[in-house]
């Protein structure tokens, strides 16, 4: 059974602290992705991965980052979180080839910043 | 620029009534379009996809066709069931080389028994 694997399932964190939130795959899929999801606003792209030590920026990187040092883990990093960043994060994965490939996703992390 | 529109929930039906949650789309192209469900807790997983014009998905009883004259990619269900209540998103990949695929804003369902 394919899967990918969020570090947290709820996080709360102060305002300025250093979060990060690491993402797991086990597919060997060579594309990751960071969404934010809001009510009334979907699914954002923040960033994306095609490949270890890639990545682009999608739709909405201010205020984040991301590394990719091996295949199978993706890790997005608020370098100074604020309260405008309470959201709830998601993380996918799909295989090489871009189109006509479903994005598989993780459960979420649901992020209080107070 | 890429962009997907779909009707504005929640949507309330009563168990074994009809379904159906418009979407519309505008793209560059000829993109493929998908429809995801997240179900209470947990992440995105697809439900069905079309990747060109007529094409018809479905899955569970769940159907779209990929309609290019009128730019839409509403889904069906003939009967639903409690426990199809969820958040429903269309999605399009277009056709301009990359990985991005483009959310709409979700519809969620609430069936009643």
């Amino acid at each position: 059974d394919v899967k990918v694997t969020q570090s947290s399932r709820y996080l709360v964190k102060r305002t300025g602290e250093k979060v990060f939130l690491e993402c797991v795959q086990d597919m060997d899929h060579e594309n990751m992705f960071w969404y934010r999801q809001d009510p009334g606003l979907g699914l954002r792209l923040i960033y994306f991965s095609y490949d270890v030590k890639m990545k682009e920026k999608g739709d909405i990187p201010e205020g984040y980052s991301v590394s990719r040092e091996k295949k199978e883990r993706f890790s997005l990093i608020l370098e100074s979180a604020s309260t405008n960043q309470t959201s709830m994060y998601l993380c996918a994965s799909s295989p090489r080839g871009g189109r006509f490939y479903e994005q598989y996703f993780g459960p979420g992390t649901r992020l209080t910043v107070t | 620029g890429n962009s997907v529109t779909q009707m504005e929930g929640p949507v309330t039906l009563s168990e074994e009534a009809f379904l159906t949650i418009n979407c519309t789309y505008t793209a560059t192209g000829y993109p493929s379009l998908f429809w995801y469900v997240q179900y209470p807790g947990e992440g995105l997983q697809l439900l069905l996809k079309a990747t060109k014009a007529d094409d018809k998905g479905s899955n569970k009883g769940f159907e779209a066709t990929y309609r290019k004259e009128t730019t839409s990619f509403h889904l069906e269900k003939g009967s639903v069931q409690v426990s199809d209540s969820a958040v429903y998103f269309c999605a399009l990949e277009a056709d301009t080389g990359g990985f991005k695929t483009i959310f709409g804003a979700g519809t969620r369902l609430f069936v009643k028994a």
